[in-house]
């Protein structure tokens, strides 16, 4: 079983949809939490970036973490095609150096 | 003005080759990334590199060698290449990280194919 879980996808929505990713995590330790978007032959960018547990919001983006449960998730409202893309979440321990755990990523198509 | 660059984009090779892609940035970070992503999008970190450090991680085989000229470039050299290496790889860089992480920047991936 992998560290990091994600549902690969694809995930396909019309244009306009609330959509919710989501990532599973079986190490404790972890305490920064990632999104990353990959466009097809590109690399990942960084989309977001939260510290434990919480809410963070950024336009249409809100990433949410529960530590208790493990699961991180990140919604995007308004859904345009220009998202569709892999998002992969990565996530790191305090003062773990460089290493980042990514998931598998989920592929979002949106359709206009 | 492209941030952090690979070559090459494609790379078709024999098994038993010898092969290297060469990274570059120029955002001035001291901390540089290899990184090898499946054909299942699993993006797996190989090394991490700065001025000072070398960081392995355990799974990834000797045949793999990083060698940085100077701090803006990580080159990646493959001996002996298998067909279990065909993925892409990801170059990538960031400030040096400390107790919380910094974010890395990514390069356009080489498309490795070993026949």
């Amino acid at each position: 079983q992998k560290e990091v879980e994600q549902d690969p996808g694809p995930l396909s929505v019309p244009e306009g949809a609330i959509v919710s990713l989501n990532c599973t995590y079986s190490n404790s330790a972890f305490q920064y939490f990632m999104w990353y978007r990959q466009y097809s032959r590109k690399g990942p960018e960084l989309l977001m970036y939260t510290y434990s547990s919480g809410n963070k919001e950024d336009g249409r983006f809100t990433a949410q973490v529960d530590k208790s449960s493990k699961y991180i998730s990140l919604f995007i409202r308004d859904s345009q095609p220009s998202d569709s893309a892999t998002y992969l979440c990565a996530m790191r321990g305090y003062n773990a150096g460089n290493m980042l755990t990514f998931g598998g990523g989920t592929r979002l198509m949106v359709k206009p | 003005d492209t941030a952090v660059s690979q070559t090459p984009k494609y790379l078709v090779t024999q098994m038993g080759n010898d092969k290297s892609i060469k990274c570059e940035q120029n955002l001035g970070h001291d901390t540089m990334y290899w990184y090898k992503q499946d054909s299942k999008k699993f993006l797996k970190i190989m090394f991490s590199y700065n001025n000072k450090e070398l960081i392995i991680n355990e799974t990834v085989p000797n045949r793999f060698s990083p060698k940085s000229p100077d701090k803006a470039h990580l080159n990646l050299h493959i001996n002996s290449l298998e067909l279990g290496d065909s993925a892409v790889y990801f170059c990538a860089s960031s400030q040096d990280p400390g107790p919380t992480p910094y974010e890395q920047y990514f390069g356009p991936g080489t498309r490795l194919t070993v026949t």
